[in-house]
């Protein structure tokens, strides 16, 4: 199993500003992955972040809007960057151990709410 | 592409009866794995179940179990014995190997005393 630490569990910024989320696992895992859950709505896929290298952006996302730092093998950070109201949402994070068939582990959450 | 359809917005239950929660997805993919996760209110995103399309023995995990028709791409979770405490959201997912999560749209549980 995998615990995860998501900083912070809310948040309320001004529209323009940047917040960066951080996700830490109690153990040493190759891929992490940050998701946006837009109100009332399923989980979307952001991007994975492998260590060592360059994250890997879905359709939609770019690097430019959602930084992500992903230093070592516990640790990675989500920057949400000049925000508007329509980034509000819940952002998670989540790890997946290297076994095909475990259960992916989430993180706590971080409810984002810009004015 | 991949998808995964719940077509049941919301549901409700009383405490103590059963009621299934349906899903269905699209793939062209033999092996597979299907899960449920619950998400309270809490916004945790717990694991309920998950099924491995290679079995064709239903998971089950204590009040909660899935019919898995893979013919008919189905996956249905079954509450037997509802609690309180499994009022959430309920999200189905699909995985292809160690490809990405795929979510559907969610289920909403409602449980009444």
């Amino acid at each position: 199993s995998a615990v995860i630490s998501q900083k912070p569990s809310r948040d309320i910024c001004q529209r323009g500003t940047s917040l960066t989320i951080q996700c830490q696992v109690d153990s040493q895992v190759t891929m992490m992955f940050w998701y946006r859950q837009q109100p009332g709505q399923s989980l979307t896929l952001i991007a994975t972040a492998n260590q060592g290298s360059e994250a890997t952006y879905e359709s939609g996302f770019v690097i430019d809007k959602f930084p992500i730092s992903r230093p070592n093998l516990t640790f990675s950070t989500l920057t949400v960057s000049n925000m508007s109201p329509e980034d509000s949402s819940i952002y998670l994070c989540s790890v997946e151990p290297p076994a095909r068939n475990t259960e992916a582990f989430f993180g706590q959450g971080t409810r984002l709410t810009v004015v | 592409a991949q998808t995964v359809t719940q077509s049941q917005p919301e549901m409700s239950v009383q405490e103590a009866e059963t009621v299934t929660l349906s899903c269905t997805y699209d793939t062209s993919e033999s092996d597979y794995y299907l899960f449920w996760y619950k998400q309270p209110p809490s916004r945790q995103m717990i694991l309920v179940i998950r099924q491995e399309a290679y079995k064709q023995q239903n998971a089950t995990e204590n009040r909660f179990s899935v019919n898995f028709q893979k013919a008919a791409k189905s996956f249905s979770l079954k509450i037997s014995d509802s609690q309180l405490g499994d009022a959430a959201m309920y999200f189905c997912a699909y995985r292809r190997n160690t490809d990405k999560l795929i979510f559907g749209t969610g289920t909403r549980l409602q449980v009444f005393p």
